[in-house]
């Protein structure tokens, strides 16, 4: 198994440029989660999905737009970057919103310029 | 506000020398704490859960127990490979839009 794939791993931005990152897990959880994870600071949380179809905002979601495509599949678009979107981003996901451990992707490092 | 306190931000241990971290948290209702291992480079690992004050869990060289107010990841005689941040989150009972409360975490290194 797979867990929780993200793509991609790498990417760097002008600001101003738009990108989408992607993640699938094959776990068939029905929460998913956008984190993003900066030097001395513990992961916010951006966007979550609690199941296919619905999506909220956390701690930090402006600059930022989520889709919940399918049950297996949450991405999280960058209209217009800026610098201060430099960040760690990991994707995770869990069985339901309201209880159990979270399991996370390997993370997508994007830097702005 | 809720918060997560993780102590100390780095701990540097001999190979076989035991040691705790600490997590502390303020919440007004405790639904779970959970452990996460990171390394670098990679995405957080699941390590354990603890739901009730008392309750402890063991997995190898690590043991986690939980209090009313912090939660204490023990390290037994570690190895060159437990190297690796330690991240403490905590899962609020309100819906509050941020299930879970991430501490910063501590980077223990153990040297051979």
């Amino acid at each position: 198994n797979a867990g929780v794939t993200q793509t991609p791993k790498f990417q760097v931005l002008k600001t101003g440029q738009s990108m989408t990152l992607q993640c699938a897990q094959d776990m068939n959880h029905n929460s998913m989660y956008w984190y993003r994870q900066d030097p001395g600071m513990g992961l916010r949380l951006i966007y979550y999905s609690a199941s296919e179809g619905t999506t909220d905002k956390g701690e930090v979601p402006n600059g930022y737009n989520v889709s919940r495509l399918n049950k297996r599949e949450f991405s999280l678009r960058l209209e217009s970057a800026a610098p201060s979107q430099t960040s760690v981003y990991f994707c995770a996901s869990s069985v339901l919103v309201s209880a159990g451990e979270l399991f996370f992707g390997e993370g997508s490092r994007l830097t702005v310029l | 506000e809720d918060q997560v306190t993780q102590s100390p931000e780095a701990l540097r241990l001999q190979e076989g020398e035991s040691s705790s971290l600490n997590c502390s948290y303020t919440v007004s209702g405790l639904r779970g704490l959970f452990w996460y291992r990171q390394d670098p480079g990679k995405g957080p690992e699941f390590l354990f859960t603890l739901y009730s004050a008392g309750e402890e869990k063991e997995k190898e060289r690590l043991k986690a127990t939980l209090t009313k107010k912090e939660s204490f990841l023990h390290i037994t005689a570690p190895k060159p490979e437990d190297s690796a941040t330690y991240l403490c989150a905590v899962q609020a009972e309100e819906n509050t839009g941020n299930q879970f409360y991430f501490g910063t975490g501590t980077s223990l290194t153990v040297i051979p």
